[in-house]
């Protein structure tokens, strides 16, 4: 099966810079996602790596090494609407179904 | 575009009643999905779709069954709910390994 580790909570100031970090253990491995959910909201995709290397999308960038198992997501230029959770996930890929595997969660808050 | 959309977003059921959770996606995507998540949690699969007409179990399927209706339809169905039930469900959908589309949930309550 897999696994997902990732940290409970983070603490930033508005403006500043953040990573979230993701280590997983898994038995076959198609890519690495980062979803962001807000409080009462459904997750939204952020990001995908597939291949080792840094993805970027505006103020997000998220980062795969294979080799570690391990990944992360950047967030600069923090803004309080970033104030949300932040799951790593990855494909299941035991019986072939190909879903997604859900870290459980960073919850990042972003004050003032 | 409507996306992924479920049907009820909010539902109080008694323990022992049985209810079924609609989804809907307008996306034209293979798989379907539905998963729970518990408060502090991350989502947990119930049960996936592939495509139209098959259906597999997930990390946590018992006390559920689900229905691929057609290939816009998946439906939850719950035949005696308990209190453990309790939670969010989110339908979702995807095609491809890149990005996953989430409804917007249906909270439970089963008292």
């Amino acid at each position: 099966g897999q696994s997902l580790e990732q940290p409970s909570e983070v603490t930033a100031v508005e403006g500043a810079i953040v990573q979230i970090n993701c280590t997983y253990q898994t038995s076959g491995f198609y890519g690495l996602s980062w979803y962001q959910q807000h409080d009462g909201g459904a997750p939204t995709f952020l990001s995908y790596n597939a291949l080792d290397g840094l993805e970027e999308t505006g103020r997000f960038s998220s980062f795969l090494s294979r080799s570690d198992s391990y990944g992360y997501l950047l967030l600069q230029e923090l803004q309080m609407k970033d104030s949300a959770s932040y799951f790593c996930a990855v494909r299941d890929t035991d019986t072939g179904r190909r879903a997604l595997t859900f870290g459980s969660g960073t919850r990042l808050q972003v004050q003032p | 575009n409507a996306g992924v959309t479920q049907t009820p977003k909010f539902q109080v059921l008694k323990t022992g009643q049985s209810m079924t959770l609609q989804c809907a996606q307008d996306m034209n995507h293979n798989s379907m999905y539905w998963y729970r998540q518990d408060p502090g949690m991350g989502l947990r699969l119930i049960y996936y779709s592939a495509s139209e007409g098959t259906t597999d179990k997930g990390e946590v399927p018992n006390g559920y069954n689900v229905s691929r209706l057609n290939k816009r339809e998946f439906s939850l169905r719950l035949e005696s709910a308990a209190p453990s039930q309790t939670s969010v469900y989110f339908c979702a959908s995807s095609e491809g390994d890149r990005a996953t589309f989430f409804g917007q949930g249906t909270r439970l309550t089963v008292v």
